[in-house]
């Protein structure tokens, strides 16, 4: 079975710095995507950058980036310039790429993120 | 506008009387699942389809039922709700060539 642990309950960051936030997971499989969700006061669950496990290169999106460490079975969010409105609930997930379970997401338990001014 | 739409977004029942959670998807999308997310556990799966008439447990389906007579929609059925079910849940879809999964608004279901 595969688990997703996110360390770090809450962290806080100054607008327009850098913060990272930590994800490890363990999985005995070799296909595979990995998720950051953001889901802000409103609840509403948002995907902010994914990963395919046999892409070596690290995606980007805007503002966001991840480490993804294959070997080390780590994943780990980095938010540039940081904004108020980043101040969220972020979500680790994965989900196995082939086989009947895919599309079903395994999620961490979450680190809140505050944005302080 | 693609979308996966829950109904209702918040409800108040008392234990023991039997409810419904609507989720529909215009994504024809083949994978719908159900998650409830509690404070501390994060996002934990209830049930999940991946196709018409395919359901299957997750990890947490004890009190809970579903149904996929539709590619469209995924009901989740609460037959005789309890306290310990007062939670937000969520239903979400995702394709076969989508890389992710499209979440629904959200309900917040309190039983007392």
């Amino acid at each position: 079975a595969q688990t997703v642990t996110q360390s770090q309950p809450e962290m806080s960051v100054q607008e327009a710095e850098t913060v990272t936030l930590s994800c490890t997971y363990d999985t005995s499989e070799s296909n595979y995507y990995l998720f950051w969700y953001k889901q802000p006061p409103s609840r509403q669950m948002i995907l902010v950058i994914r990963q395919e496990a046999y892409k070596q290169q690290n995606a980007t999106e805007n503002r966001f980036s991840v480490n993804f460490q294959k070997a080390a079975k780590s994943f780990s969010l980095k938010i540039s310039d940081s904004q108020l409105g980043d101040t969220a609930m972020y979500f680790c997930a994965f989900m196995k790429r082939n086989g009947g379970s895919q599309g079903n997401l395994i999620f961490g338990k979450g680190t809140k993120l505050s944005v302080k001014p | 506008e693609a979308q996966v739409t829950q109904n209702p977004r918040y409800l108040i029942t008392v234990t023991g009387k039997k409810l419904t959670v609507t989720c529909s998807q215009n994504m024809n999308h083949e994978y719908m699942s159900w998650y409830r997310q509690d404070p501390g556990l994060g996002l934990r799966q209830i049930y999940y389809s991946m196709n018409v008439e395919v359901t299957d447990k997750g990890d947490v389906p004890e009190g809970y039922k579903v149904s996929r007579k539709e590619k469209r929609n995924f009901p989740l059925i609460l037959e005789s709700p309890s306290p310990n079910q007062t939670s937000l849940y969520f239903c979400a879809s995702s394709s076969l060539y989508y890389r992710g999964a499209f979440f629904g608004q959200g309900t917040r279901l309190t039983v007392v």
